[in-house]
């Protein structure tokens, strides 16, 4: 069965630090790809996704990803840290192919924290 | 404004009994999700529907029931045989046509 996997369940940067957040997947034929945000006691938020074409993928808030099927990953970076970046961040995947149901499958999340 | 509504954002319970999380979206999307969110553990798929008056299962459904009459609506019912119902529980809706989902705020619901 499909897994996705988040390396680091937190990351603690400085304001101003590259942030970068990793995720890998399981399977062979590569799903559908989404890194989300959350707030504490809030929903979640589209980040970017990776459906087709071009591998690196610009999102909301400074925040880009690049798929590499070779390395079967998925990390979410980002140049300078600011204190707002400090949530949970999940990855994400949607297997392709016939029967798809659209059923998100998460990572267990990444929580990042950005020091002054 | 086009969205997706969870109500209530926050929801006790006494042990034993049945309570309702109601999910509304105006954003004409066939599929709609329930998840369910625990600390370290991701977000694990209760139930789902592709279309009115019909809802399959997912990872984790015992103890849980869905109805899918409109279009708009999704509720789940925590019955008194989930036997961990404290959780924070996100709503999610999704057009066929498109990939992504969007969430609805949630509900935290906590046993007493």
């Amino acid at each position: 069965a499909q897994s996705v996997t988040q390396l680091g369940s937190h990351v603690s940067v400085s304001e101003g630090a590259l942030v970068l957040l990793r995720c890998n997947y399981s399977s062979s034929v590569p799903p559908y790809l989404f890194w989300y945000v959350q707030y504490p006691n809030q929903g979640l938020q589209l980040l970017l996704k990776y459906t087709t074409g071009a591998t690196l993928v610009k999102g909301i808030n400074g925040f880009e990803a690049e798929f590499k099927k070779s390395e079967t990953s998925f990390h979410l970076t980002k140049p300078s840290a600011h204190m707002s970046d400090a949530a949970e961040y999940f990855c994400a995947v949607i297997p392709r192919g016939s029967g798809n149901t659209g059923k998100l499958i998460f990572g267990q999340g990444t929580t990042l924290q950005v020091k002054p | 404004d086009g969205g997706i509504t969870q109500s209530p954002k926050y929801l006790f319970r006494k042990e034993g009994q049945n309570v309702t999380l109601s999910c509304e979206q105006n954003l004409n999307h066939d599929a709609m999700y329930w998840y369910r969110q625990d600390p370290g553990q991701g977000l694990r798929l209760i139930y789902y529907s592709q279309i009115v008056n019909d809802f399959q299962k997912g990872d984790i459904a015992e103890g849980y029931s869905v109805s899918r009459e409109k279009k708009e609506s999704f509720p789940l019912t925590v019955t008194s045989a989930q036997k961990n119902p404290t959780a924070f529980y996100l709503c999610a809706s999704r057009d066929r046509q498109n990939t992504e989902a969007f969430f609805g705020q949630g509900t935290r619901l906590t046993v007493v």
